[in-house]
């Protein structure tokens, strides 16, 4: 079946450094999806990308959609402790049920 | 006013118990998940739930079954509670079932079975 593999699975970075953590599949997706875990919450989206190519931003985050429909990075720029948590990619799972499959996250800490 | 909202929060019962999981969404969506998040973070589909089809992961022990009495609900029902059960549990739902599946979650219920 389609997988995710995300990288890094974790990352420990001074506040104001920026961060980039990408994610391939075994296969072409029409969306990616990213979404950022608190602790104790539920996964919040953060951006959705549909177009291949499309480059999309929401404040310090920046995510783009690979060429070959098979990648996706996020970048967040000048971290800030309040960044702390678990980055996942996803994307359709493309069967009949029209659920994500996620990749196994990448958690992110922040030192001030 | 909470999009996508799960109760309880936390859930701790013993080996054997039958228990649910209620979830409700305001969004008007026409799809809703549950998802299955292990002490490894990993994420995995249990079912969906859409226009009265259920869709079941082949994976899920036929001790969960899911219940939708409307489109704004979708609970979870698990009997005969086993240890390997215990694991957060997000609810989730979708406007579209196929395309532009973005989904919403709520908090998570962290289930422990003793």
């Amino acid at each position: 079946g389609q997988q995710l593999n995300q990288s890094p699975q974790s990352m420990f970075i001074q506040e104001g450094e920026d961060v980039s953590m990408n994610c391939t599949s075994s296969s072409i997706f029409n969306t990616w999806l990213w979404y950022k875990q608190d602790p104790g919450e539920g996964p919040v989206l953060l951006i959705a990308l549909y177009k291949a190519g499309e480059l999309t931003s929401n404040g310090r985050l920046t995510a783009q959609f690979g060429i070959t429909r098979k990648d996706s990075f996020l970048n967040i720029s000048a971290s800030i402790p309040s960044d702390v948590g678990i980055y996942f990619c996803a994307g359709p799972s493309g069967g009949s049920q029209g659920n994500l499959i996620f990749g196994k996250g990448t958690k992110l800490s922040v030192k001030p | 006013d909470t999009a996508v909202s799960q109760t309880p929060k936390y859930l701790v019962t013993q080996m054997g118990n039958d228990k649910s999981i209620k979830c409700e969404q305001n969004l008007g969506h026409d799809t809703m998940y549950w998802y299955k998040q292990d002490s490894k973070k990993f994420l995995k589909i249990m079912f969906s739930y859409n226009n009265k089809e259920l869709i079941i992961n082949e994976t899920v022990p036929n001790r969960f079954s899911p219940k939708s009495p409307d489109k704004a609900h979708l609970n979870l029902h698990i009997n005969s509670l086993e240890l390997g059960d215990s694991a957060v549990y997000f609810c989730a739902s979708s406007q579209k079932q196929i395309m532009n599946t973005e989904a919403f979650f709520g908090q998570g219920t962290r289930l422990t079975v003793v």
